[in-house]
Parts: C-alpha cells; structure tokens; sequence
C-alpha cells in the first residue's frame, strides 16, 4: 500500500460540466501520474507531475488539464465532460526501489459522462 | 514510442497448473524495466515483478517468474501451482526513464492490452 487515495471513487454526471478528480498520497513521493483505462487499450498515461506546479502531457492529454499546487494532491479536471471520457481513472506514484523504479495504483475512479 | 504487445487476450488454466502469458515489446532503449501487473475483479492494479534490462537473471517472486529475452524482445511471465486467486487480468508494462531538459525523470510506464487468466478449479 502506498498511501494513495482517490476521490470520487464513482461518479456520474453529463456531457459538458467539468469534472475534477483528486488523487492523494501521505508518503512524500516527487511522481504522480494520471491513467485512464479503456476496454482493449490497457491503460494510457493522460499527464504526470514531476513535483509542485511541474506537470507534463501524456499520450492521451486532450480534453484533461492537471494542477499541482503541493506535493500530496494531483487533481485531473476535465473541462467539459464528453461521453469518450466514460473510463476508469487511475493515479499513480513513482517509487524508488533498490537499482530502479516502480509505479503504485491508487484504487481507481470509474466516471461515466451521461 | 515503445509499444507493448500481448498477443493473448484471453487464457485459462486448471488449478495447481503452470501457464506462461506473452508479452514482447518494441524499443530502441538499452536501459529499461519491464513489468507485469495483475488486476483482480477488484480493479486494484497489483505489481507482481519487475525486471531490469541490463540484468541477464530471470527475476522470480514465489510462484511468479519471467523469461526475459532481450534481442528477441520477449517478457514472459509464467505462473506456477496456478490458483484460484490468480484469476485476473494481467498486464505487461515497460519503463523507460529519461531527463528531459530541467533535469526531472519521468517513470511512465507503457501497458500492453492485457490477457484475461481464467483458473479453473
């Protein structure tokens, strides 16, 4: 368990309002990452935060924005909600472990856009 | 871009047995890991083994070991005395790690579509 938390865990809600998703780690880590996961495409990074305010685009970023304004909490928003967005949302945080690094999974977010 | 394939989209096995599920890849990277992640009916993304590149060894974790071959690009993952638990779906990943300009590593990791392993009693 690497502390990580999200929030909502399920939501619904319709096309066109803006949704924010929160992720929160207790554990001090310098990466966090969004991934949304699809029938028949695994999961694809939307972005990742290499530390405060230091945010990049993933492979699927359109339609997402990400703030981080402090090292516990990473929020994915989604600007206006469209129905491609229906998935399942995880967070994710880099650790060190020995001679590299390994990535821990938040429980996950399943948002469906009505 | 890496790419990560699994071509078995769906495997089953008989409890107590030994399966071996696929996973190759395509890199130009000398240095990388390489992952397999089980996600039970949960959702919760669960890391089973990890294996470095530059490492010839075959990493093992109790039941769970990889072949990994390195020219041929190929990152097996067998499972052994096969149990009921062991039902998910698994999911082969890569890892490059790189600096980009301000000097912060990244970490991303890039999943392949996953096999669904059915145990079967």
């Amino acid at each position: 368990d690497a502390g990580i938390t999200q929030s909502p865990r399920h939501k619904v809600t319709e096309t066109g309002t803006p949704v924010t998703l929160r992720c929160h780690q207790t554990e001090n880590h310098r990466y966090m990452y969004w991934y949304r996961q699809d029938p028949g495409h695994g999961l694809r990074l939307i972005h990742y935060s290499y530390g405060v305010k230091d945010t990049d685009k993933g492979e699927v970023s359109d339609g997402y924005s990400v703030s981080r304004s402090k090292t516990e909490d990473f929020l994915l928003t989604l600007e206006s909600a469209t129905s491609s967005q229906t998935s399942v949302y995880f967070c994710a945080i880099s650790e060190s472990r020995g001679s590299g690094y390994e990535q821990y999974f938040g429980p996950g977010t399943r948002l469906t856009v009505t | 871009a890496q790419t990560v394939t699994q071509s078995q989209p769906e495997m089953s096995v008989q409890e107590a047995e030994t399966v071996t599920l696929s996973c190759t890849y395509d890199t130009s990277e000398n240095n990388y890991y390489l992952f397999w992640y089980k996600q039970p009916p949960s959702r919760q993304m669960i890391l089973v083994i990890r294996q470095e590149a530059y490492k010839q060894q075959n990493a093992t974790e109790n039941r769970f070991s990889v072949n990994f071959q390195k020219a041929a690009k190929s990152f097996s993952l067998k499972i052994s005395d096969s149990q009921l638990g062991d039902t998910a779906m698994y999911f082969c990943a890569f890892m490059k790690s790189w600096l980009d300009g301000s000097g912060a590593g990244s970490y991303q990791l890039t999943f392949g579509k996953g096999t669904k392993l059915s145990v079967i009693p």
